[in-house]
């Protein structure tokens, strides 16, 4: 069964400072992971994902991530954050032919 | 083109009511999907569909149904409201036929109150 781990429920931070969001999976299938991201009051948007090749995947807003298949992680990193990034973000891995094991998430906090 | 929207917003019900959440997508997805958000645990799968006329459980399905008679709608239906139904509940849809590599689109959610 896949599963995925999200180590810090909170990560506080300040403007322009970097930030890693970590992200842990375990997958019996061919792993394809993704992150999201929940701004207040709305649904998910993707940020990015790896189904294959190069393991450092970029994404919106100048998130990136990087795939260690070695130590079955996916963490999301960005090198200098933002107000406007305080969100949810959720780690993901397939689950399956058609859907998507979610972490419990991991809340960005910017202060100025 | 509005993607995937949700109705209503937000909904009390009374303990032993039911009602039906509304899901429609206006971009010919095969997939869709129900979930539930509780704080602190993530979004858990109650249901999905591969394609009009074919639904199957998640990891949450007890208390629940859908049905799919359409590609572009995908009802979710409570029957006997219970407190631990008190969540938010989002729709997604996703396209293509390898739909494990497919970005999933989600709709805004419906807060319900269960009391």
């Amino acid at each position: 069964a896949q599963s995925v781990t999200q180590l810090d429920s909170q990560v506080p931070v300040f403007e322009e400072a970097p930030v890693e969001l970590r992200c842990n999976y375990s997958s019996s299938v061919s792993v394809y992971l993704f992150w999201y991201v929940q701004y207040p009051n709305q649904g998910l948007q993707l940020l990015l994902k790896y189904l294959s090749g190069s393991t450092l995947v970029k994404g919106i807003n100048g998130f990136e991530a990087e795939f260690n298949k070695s130590q079955t992680s996916f963490h999301l990193r960005k090198p200098s954050v933002h107000i406007s990034d305080t969100a949810e973000y959720f780690c993901a891995v397939n689950s399956g032919y058609s859907t998507l094991t979610f972490g419990k998430g991991t809340m960005l906090l910017v202060s100025p | 083109n509005a993607g995937v929207t949700q109705t209503p917003k937000f909904r009390i019900l009374k303990i032993g009511q039911s009602m039906t959440l509304q899901c429609t997508q206006d971009m010919n997805h095969n997939y869709m999907y129900w979930y539930r958000q509780d704080p602190g645990m993530g979004l858990k799968l109650i249901y999905y569909s591969v394609g009009a006329g074919i639904t199957d459980k998640g990891e949450v399905p007890n208390g629940y149904n859908v049905s799919r008679s359409t590609t572009e709608d995908f009802p979710l239906r409570l029957e006997l409201a219970a407190p631990s139904q008190t969540s938010v509940y989002f729709c997604a849809s996703s396209g293509s036929k390898l739909a494990g590599e497919e970005t999933q689109y989600f709709g805004p959610g419906t807060r319900l109150l269960v009391l």
